[in-house]
């Protein structure tokens, strides 16, 4: 597509619990980007992607967050036993070059 | 340890006149720099970018300047309108798609 897609839009959760986001890159671009926007403002990078590959994982919280961005599916991140501080918006962004493009986000509500 | 530095977290401006958001890093490495606007409950959009070899690009009514020696560089929208009221986030990048590092953003209003 012409967007970047991110289902869903909100996503409530119990502590615990098992949270999945997907994101949809604009069709022909490489790479793709998950970031977390916590305290209203800040952006935080998580992890990219280059096609199916993993580019950059510096970001990552291993424990109980992963990733997959696989041929002919959506992106997706998973966070596994969600905390209260996991509670933000998360971004996808794709890229062909060095302008990234977000798309709308989900917020996640960690309860 | 902010890299990426937005001094003025809100800025209002009369329709019509020039807005000048402003942005700081400290990483001589970065190689692009980019802003974007931010509406509520919406992902950010890009708006303009400049690489670090050049010291103007000008869009429309967006312009950014770059000052390497000072680590600065600015938003201009000229004439503001009331649309253009958002947050703006300045962000940079160093060379072969990394990730983008965020300032903390300055919310622009353009009154009437």
């Amino acid at each position: 597509g012409e967007e970047v897609a991110q289902t869903p839009k909100h996503l409530v959760r119990g502590e615990g619990q098992k949270a999945k986001l997907y994101c949809a890159p604009i069709k022909g671009h490489s790479y793709v980007f998950w970031y977390q926007q916590v305290l209203k403002n800040e952006f935080k990078f998580l992890i990219s992607f280059q096609n199916e590959n993993v580019f950059d994982e510096t970001g990552m919280p291993k424990e109980r967050f992963s990733a997959k961005c696989l041929p002919n599916s959506p992106c997706s991140l998973e966070i596994q036993a969600t905390k209260l501080e996991d509670s933000a918006v998360y971004f996808c962004a794709s890229s062909q070059g060095n302008e990234q493009f977000f798309g709308p986000g989900t917020r996640l509500t960690v309860l | 340890d902010q890299q990426v530095k937005q001094n003025s977290p809100s800025l209002s401006v009369q329709e019509g006149r020039i807005s000048i958001l402003n942005c700081d890093y400290t990483n001589s490495m970065f190689d692009y720099f980019l802003w974007y606007k931010k509406y509520p409950a919406e992902g950010p959009t890009f708006l303009i970018s400049i690489s670090s070899i050049k010291d103007k690009n000008e869009d429309g009514r967006f312009t950014v300047f770059l000052n390497k020696s000072a680590k600065h560089l600015s938003l201009h929208i000229v004439p503001s309108q009331p649309g253009d009221s958002a947050v703006y986030f300045c962000a940079a990048s160093f060379s072969g798609n990394t990730p983008l590092v965020f300032g903390k953003g300055t919310r622009l209003s353009v009154i009437a």
